[in-house]
C-alpha cells in the first residue's frame, strides 16, 4: 500500500472549516483513499473514502487531486467533538489497513 | 451502519494469567477480522488477520503462541493473550470486513479493550 504524509498536528476554531491534507504520491491506480479518525481511548471511526472523484457525506468532504497524489479531508463546521487524530490511509482491494501517525486536530473555542 | 462490538472494554489481570477478548459483528457477517494493538501515544499496529474457519495470519514480530486468535463463526473472533506480562498492557482493537478485503468496503472497528497486566 502507498505511504502517506500528514502534518502531525493542526488547530481549528470551532465553527470554521477544518482542512486536513494528505500526500500519497506513490498511490497506484486501484488504491483507495480512506480517512478514519480516533477520538481518545476509542476505536477508529470511518469517515469517508474515495478512488478518483471527490466525495461528500454527512460527516465530511474528500477532495482528491486530479493526479491522485494528494487529498484533503474537509470538516465543514468543526466542533469540539471533532478533536481527534485523523488518519489518511491508502489501500487496495485485498489489503488490510496500515495506520500511520495521523494528524492530531485540536478544535478550540 | 455496520456495528462491531468488543468485550470487555477494559480488563485488569495478574501477570501469568490469560485474558480473552471478544469481537463481534452485530449486523453483518465478517469473513475477515483484524486485530490491532496500540501503545500510549502511538498509532495502531496490526497484529493479525483472521479469516473465518482458517488459521490466522500474524504480522512479523507477533508471537502466534502468545496471542491466540480464533474465528470460529462469521460473527465472532476472539483474541486470547496467554501468560500475560506487564509489557502486554495495551489497547487492543478489532475490526471486521464483510468480505473481499478493504477496497471499496470500509472496515468497521470495535471500541477497543484496554488491558492492564499487574
Amino acid at each position: 500500500d502507498a505511504k502517506t504524509t500528514q502534518p502531525p498536528s493542526m488547530d481549528c476554531a470551532e465553527g470554521r472549516a477544518a482542512n486536513l491534507p494528505c500526500n500519497h504520491s506513490t498511490i497506484s491506480g486501484n488504491e483507495y483513499v480512506y480517512w478514519y479518525r480516533q477520538i481518545h481511548s476509542q476505536g477508529p471511526q470511518y469517515i469517508i473514502h474515495g478512488l478518483k472523484n471527490n466525495e461528500t457525506n454527512e460527516m465530511a468532504s474528500l477532495i482528491i487531486t486530479e493526479d491522485r497524489k494528494s487529498s484533503t479531508l474537509i470538516l465543514p463546521h468543526a466542533t469540539l467533538r471533532d478533536t481527534a487524530v485523523y488518519y489518511c490511509i491508502i489501500t487496495g482491494t485485498a489489503s488490510k489497513l496500515t495506520f500511520g501517525t495521523g494528524t492530531r486536530l485540536q478544535v478550540t473555542l | 451502519g455496520a456495528v462491531v462490538s468488543q468485550h470487555p472494554s477494559w480488563v485488569i489481570c495478574k501477570s501469568g494469567t490469560s485474558v480473552k477478548i471478544e469481537c463481534r459483528s452485530l449486523d453483518f457477517q465478517a469473513t475477515t477480522m483484524f486485530w490491532y494493538r496500540q501503545f500510549p501515544k502511538q498509532s495502531l499496529m496490526l497484529m493479525a488477520t483472521s479469516n473465518e474457519g482458517s488459521k490466522a495470519t500474524y504480522e512479523q514480530g507477533v508471537e502466534k503462541d502468545k496471542f491466540l486468535i480464533n474465528h470460529a463463526s462469521l460473527t465472532l473472533s476472539t483474541l486470547t493473550v496467554t501468560s500475560a506480562h506487564p509489557e502486554d498492557s495495551s489497547f487492543y482493537i478489532c475490526s471486521a470486513s464483510g468480505g473481499g478485503g478493504v477496497g471499496n468496503s470500509p472496515l468497521h472497528f470495535g471500541n477497543g479493550t484496554r488491558l492492564t497486566v499487574t
